[in-house]
């Protein structure tokens, strides 16, 4: 059963700062992982699609790297603003099961 | 607007109460899927169709959940004899079947359901 881990749970930063969130699975056997942003009592938006046969991804001040032999995910947010702050999620996808397995998330608030 | 739409955005109701969601993906979408979100919580996958066909279900879908895609269109959730465990927040997403490193799931703003 897929298990995923994000760390830290939450975030507080002053505005421009780069920061790092960190994501980690279980069962390394999967097919992509993807990264979502949910604002409060929102859907989810899907922020970046990283392939198992790749190494990063980017999308403007956005970058996912996957180690997918040891389970890790990173999301790298360049001169972070106050509009990035929401929970950020990662969800690996196992196609055995065609399902997304979610972390509980990061929550970021980013001040002004 | 053509992503995927939930309706209604909001229920509350009763305990003991049966309850409907209704689910548009996309629209050449033939994946769907039902999460289940409490608050605090990452997620969690319920159900999904490829086109009419159920193909999944996860053992959180009690026997009081039923979903359908008759068509292979929209989809709905049931939950029967509501219970104030079921409040949370409930997803469904899309995506079309194709090359799985790339298949992306595109998510509905949700149905918030309050059970009193």
């Amino acid at each position: 059963k897929q298990e995923v881990t994000q760390i830290p749970a939450a975030l507080s930063v002053p505005e421009g700062e780069n920061l790092v969130l960190n994501c980690s699975f279980t069962d390394s056997a999967i097919y992509n992982l993807q990264w979502f942003r949910q604002d409060p009592g929102k859907g989810l938006t899907s922020l970046l699609l990283i392939q198992s046969s790749q190494r990063e991804q980017t999308s403007g001040r956005l970058n996912a790297s996957l180690d997918k032999s040891s389970g890790r995910s990173t999301l790298y947010i360049a001169a972070s603003q106050p509009g990035d702050s929401a929970t950020y999620l990662c969800a690996p996808y196992t196609g055995g099961g065609n399902k997304l397995t979610f972390g509980t998330g990061t929550q970021l608030k980013v001040e002004l | 607007d053509t992503g995927v739409s939930q309706d209604p955005r909001h229920k509350i109701t009763k305990r003991g109460q049966n309850v409907t969601f209704r689910c548009d993906p996309i629209s050449e979408h033939n994946r769907l899927y039902w999460y289940r979100q409490t608050l605090g919580q990452g997620p969690e996958f319920l159900t999904y169709f490829q086109n009419e066909a159920q193909l999944e279900k996860s053992r959180l879908l009690s026997d009081r959940f039923s979903a359908e895609r008759p068509k292979g269109s929209f989809s709905t959730l049931e939950i029967q004899r509501t219970e104030q465990g079921d409040s949370a927040m409930y997803l469904c997403a899309s995506s079309l079947r194709g090359l799985a490193l790339k298949e992306t799931q595109y998510f509905g703003p949700g149905t918030r359901l309050l059970v009193l």
